[in-house]
């Protein structure tokens, strides 16, 4: 079993709805990332958090670390959202804030 | 510009060869890690180093070895390569204070043929 778990892998959604993306891990943290890979290949890191909510405008990511739970929501999606969106957490267990990665989920938002 | 700068962009090399891959941290960040990401294993965690020192090792192969140098700037070298070695390779830096979190590098696209 993979220490962090992302689902979906694939979500095709229409412009403007709310998205949802889940990330389960097993391990303790110090802090989970969420993170946007366009096509492209960049990697862009959207949010560190290790508690509560955090909010950068359409995107929003919550954590509950007693059931080791995280989701990235996104509001009145759009095309321009279409990317993989990676989970990764810093491990309590490794030294470093080294990042072990979700699979990834597709997303992607049709006009 | 994501502060974090890789070169080459792209490297297409046979098998056996032998190269090089650039790394130059966001200004001020002491800690560099090394990605790579294959098609197969996903993304995993090669290297870190910190402000010159080796500080966490990895899933790295030992045909791999990588180094960081007194202006910070880091370089990951692959030699004997192979197929599957053929993946993206991210840099990325850690920053503290005002800059505390995470910046990717671009990567590095290498394909052995």
């Amino acid at each position: 079993k993979n220490e962090v778990e992302q689902s979906p892998q694939n979500l095709t959604a229409q412009e403007g709805e709310f998205i949802t993306i889940n990330c389960s891990y097993s391990v303790g943290i110090s802090a989970l990332h969420w993170l946007q890979q366009h096509p492209g290949g960049g990697i862009v890191s959207l949010f560190m958090l290790s508690s509560g909510k955090k909010k950068h405008g359409r995107l929003i990511a919550t954590i509950n670390i007693q059931e080791k739970h995280s989701s990235l929501h996104i509001t009145a999606s759009h095309p321009r959202d279409s990317a993989v969106y990676i989970c990764a957490v810093s491990s309590l267990e490794t030294s470093g804030s080294r990042l072990t990665f979700g699979e990834g989920t597709q997303l992607t938002v049709n006009p | 510009d994501s502060g974090v700068t890789q070169t080459p962009k792209h490297l297409i090399t046979a098998t056996g060869q032998r190269v090089t891959l650039r790394c130059s941290p966001r200004s001020g960040d002491l800690s560099v890690y090394w990605y790579q990401q294959s098609l197969d294993q996903g993304l995993q965690f090669l290297i870190q180093y910190y402000n010159g020192e080796e500080r966490a090792k990895g899933n790295i192969l030992e045909r791999f070895s990588a180094q960081q140098f007194p202006d910070l700037h880091s370089e990951l070298n692959l030699s004997s390569l192979e197929l599957g070695d053929s993946a993206l390779y991210f840099c990325a830096s850690f920053g503290t204070g005002k800059n505390y979190g995470y910046t990717f590098g671009s990567g590095t696209r290498l394909t052995v043929v």
